[in-house]
């Protein structure tokens, strides 16, 4: 079955970066992008951008643009978010899902929980 | 950027009525590009219907979806306990993919 596996949480200090892994099983690659999406405590869901599994092509959210970057490696059917320059509000639960900008998202990881404090 | 609105924010019901939730957008939405997922509390979300009509897999067919243009509607019949949690709607037809802000469904 479909299973993304998302690395453990993480505590860092404003201006200081994080870089987030999702681990794919269960299905091709390279055939499906993933969306990542955070959701700040006690709010709702925000899109922040998909990478292709296929030609690593990546989109993102425009209030991201410039601080984040989205990568895959493929021989390990893995995909990272690297969110740089963090400030509090970027404190949230970051899940990855698969599918593209333009598709449903069928399957979610677990959630990685980045707490940023001083 | 396509605004989706949800409501009600809060809906309390008790195990065993029915439940109507919306989802309006500010732009028409492809029928196709519209999808709802349940998340329940401290856990991930999950895809529950999709197209807006067809149920995902495993979904129960107390579930159901409906609508067009800008109106889609989530129906749920007969309560369980475990369909209380927030449930969101997303367009993924038009760029950026934006989600509702959800509508909780809490036990009354």
């Amino acid at each position: 079955q479909v299973q993304l596996v998302q690395s453990g949480p993480e505590l860092k200090k404003p201006g200081a970066s994080v870089k987030v892994s999702c681990r794919a099983s269960g299905y091709t690659f390279t055939s499906f992008g993933i969306t990542w999406v955070r959701q700040a405590p006690g709010q709702g869901l925000e899109w922040m951008g998909w990478i292709s599994g296929y030609n690593r092509n990546a989109n993102y959210a425009q209030k991201l643009q410039g601080r984040v970057t989205m990568t895959t490696d493929t021989s390990a059917s893995t995909a990272y978010m690297e969110l740089r320059s963090l400030k509090s509000d970027d404190t949230a639960v970051y899940f990855c899902a698969r599918g593209s900008g333009y598709e449903l998202l069928d399957s979610w990881g677990q959630g990685t929980l980045v707490t940023v404090s001083s | 950027e396509i605004v989706l609105t949800q409501s009600p924010g809060t809906l309390s019901l008790s195990p065993g009525e029915g439940a109507t939730l919306s989802c309006r957008a500010s732009q028409s939405v492809s029928r196709s590009d519209l999808a709802w997922y349940q998340q329940r509390p401290g856990q991930s979300p999950r895809l529950l219907i999709y197209g807006p009509s067809s149920r995902a897999s495993g979904i129960p067919d107390r579930f159901s979806g409906s609508g067009s243009g800008t109106d889609f509607t989530l129906a749920i019949s007969r309560l369980e306990p475990e369909d209380f949690a927030v449930y969101y709607c997303h367009q993924f037809g038009s760029s950026p993919p934006t989600f509702g802000q959800g509508t909780r469904l809490e036990i009354k």
